[in-house]
């Protein structure tokens, strides 16, 4: 079965860098173009970023854009979310999801149980 | 960026009883190349990540159980939930995806 499972996360003082991976499992990966999204504590869920199943096209929040880079290891399953400088505002469970085959956007149909980032002094 | 309004915050409906919430964009989310909505509706249990439920506006997912419907065009959305059970009790979302930045609705909790 589809399998999404997030890992790298803590708690990171603001101005230092983190990255998150998202091991896929149950699925041809590669064939898949992947999110993050975010959800700051008792709040609503905000997109981050997206990355083609290929790796060549990549777009991002304007929140976070310049300090966060989404890349993908197609070869290990694995999606990344590197993220320099943190920010207190960063402060999210962040989530790795996956999109529905589509020539363009598309919903997300599987998601990971996400991983709590704290950005904290 | 296309903003999305979710009406009301919260309700409380019982249990058998019908849940309406409604989603608004601040700019159609028809496509007129294929007449479809990017539009999305997911459902969030506290402590899980979002479930999707709806897509293209008014398709259910495989799975969801027939009493979740949606329905609209173009800057208009509605959720129904059909005699509402125990386990609908959740924050529902709609997501545009029609273009980026995606964005969500603010949440609408359903409690019973």
């Amino acid at each position: 079965q589809v399998q999404l499972v997030e890992s790298g996360g803590g708690v990171v003082q603001p101005g230092r860098s983190l990255r998150l991976s998202c091991a896929a499992s149950g699925f041809a990966f590669s064939k898949y173009a992947m999110h993050w999204v975010r959800q700051a504590p008792g709040k609503g869920l905000e997109w981050v970023a997206v990355i083609s199943f290929d790796g060549n096209n990549k777009d991002y929040a304007d929140s976070v854009k310049g300090r966060f880079t989404i890349s993908r290891d197609n070869s290990k399953n694995t999606l990344y979310l590197q993220m320099s400088p943190l920010r207190v505002e960063d402060t999210a469970v962040f989530y790795c999801a996956r999109q529905v085959p589509s020539g363009s956007w598309a919903p997300f149909d599987y998601w990971g149980p996400g991983i709590l980032i704290t950005v904290s002094s | 960026d296309i903003v999305m309004t979710q009406s009301p915050d919260s309700l409380a409906v019982s249990l058998g009883e019908r849940a309406t919430i409604n989603c608004k964009s601040s700019q159609s989310v028809l496509y007129s190349a294929d007449n479809n909505n990017y539009l999305a509706w997911y459902q969030q249990k506290p402590g899980q990540p979002p479930k999707l439920l709806i897509y293209w506006a008014s398709t259910r997912e495989s799975g969801v159980p027939d009493r979740f419907s949606g329905s609209g065009s173009g800057t208009d959305f509605t959720l129904t939930i059909n005699s509402l059970q125990a386990e609908d009790v959740a924050v529902y979302y709609c997501q545009q995806y029609y273009i980026a930045p995606l964005t969500f609705g603010g949440g609408t909790k359903v409690e019973i």
